[in-house]
């Protein structure tokens, strides 16, 4: 059964800082990896998507990356606003189960 | 593109009703939609799996008489939840796949809907 952990659970930065999330899972058949945001009360926002031959992906300030073999994924965020903060969520689609699998989420605060 | 709607947005209703969450795929078609659900302060859990024209697949522990899925149409999915208890009180997001798509390719979210029964 894949299991997806993402840490640290909650995190809170000054604006302008540099911050990595982590998210581990433990069963690397995977077909791919993305990486949400979610605001309070809110859906879920694609950031972005990493396939399972891809290292990383980058869109404007956020980069991914995703070690297959080892069940890691990284989301960096460059120079954080107050507007980043929300929960972050990354969830691994496995084909065995033929779903979705997702994180536990950090809940990241920027402040000013 | 690929935008997903849900209504309603939120619902209160009382304990025994039943209550209808619509999904929609607005600017593409959809075979495979799925519904979700998230308690406070918690992830997404996969409930079940909403295959046009023909029966959902459930996740263990979710009870398939109690959460009722219809997806008729290849744009349209609906999840009822059948004599809503307090229990049930959650936030419900579906999720829609675009036809021709392979498992490897994206799902797109709908906003959810907020069930809170009383």
């Amino acid at each position: 059964k894949q299991e997806v952990t993402q840490i640290p659970a909650a995190l809170s930065v000054p604006e302008g800082e540099n911050l990595v999330l982590n998210c581990s899972f433990t069963d690397s058949a995977i077909y791919n990896l993305q990486w949400f945001r979610q605001d309070p009360g809110k859906g879920l926002t694609s950031l972005l998507l990493i396939q399972s031959s891809q290292r990383e992906q980058t869109s404007g300030r956020l980069n991914a990356s995703l070690d297959k073999s080892s069940g890691r994924s990284t989301l960096y965020i460059a120079a954080s606003q107050p507007g980043d903060s929300a929960t972050y969520l990354c969830a691994v689609f496995t084909g065995g189960g033929n779903k979705l699998t997702f994180g536990t989420g950090t809940q990241l605060k920027v402040e000013l | 593109g690929a935008v997903v709607s849900q209504h309603p947005s939120w619902v209160i209703c009382k304990s025994g009703t039943s209550v209808k969450i619509e999904c929609r795929s607005l600017d593409f078609q959809a075979t495979t939609m799925f519904w979700y659900r998230q308690f406070p302060k918690q992830s997404l859990m996969l409930m079940a799996t909403s295959n046009e024209g023909s029966k959902a697949t459930y996740e263990q522990g979710v009870e398939k008489d109690k959460f009722l899925i219809n997806h008729a149409s290849l744009t349209l999915s609906t999840l009822t939840v059948t004599s809503a208890h307090p229990e049930d009180s959650s936030f419900y997001i579906c999720s829609a796949r675009p036809v021709g798509t392979g498992s490897y390719n994206e799902q797109f979210f709908g906003p959810g809907t907020r069930l809170t029964v009383l």
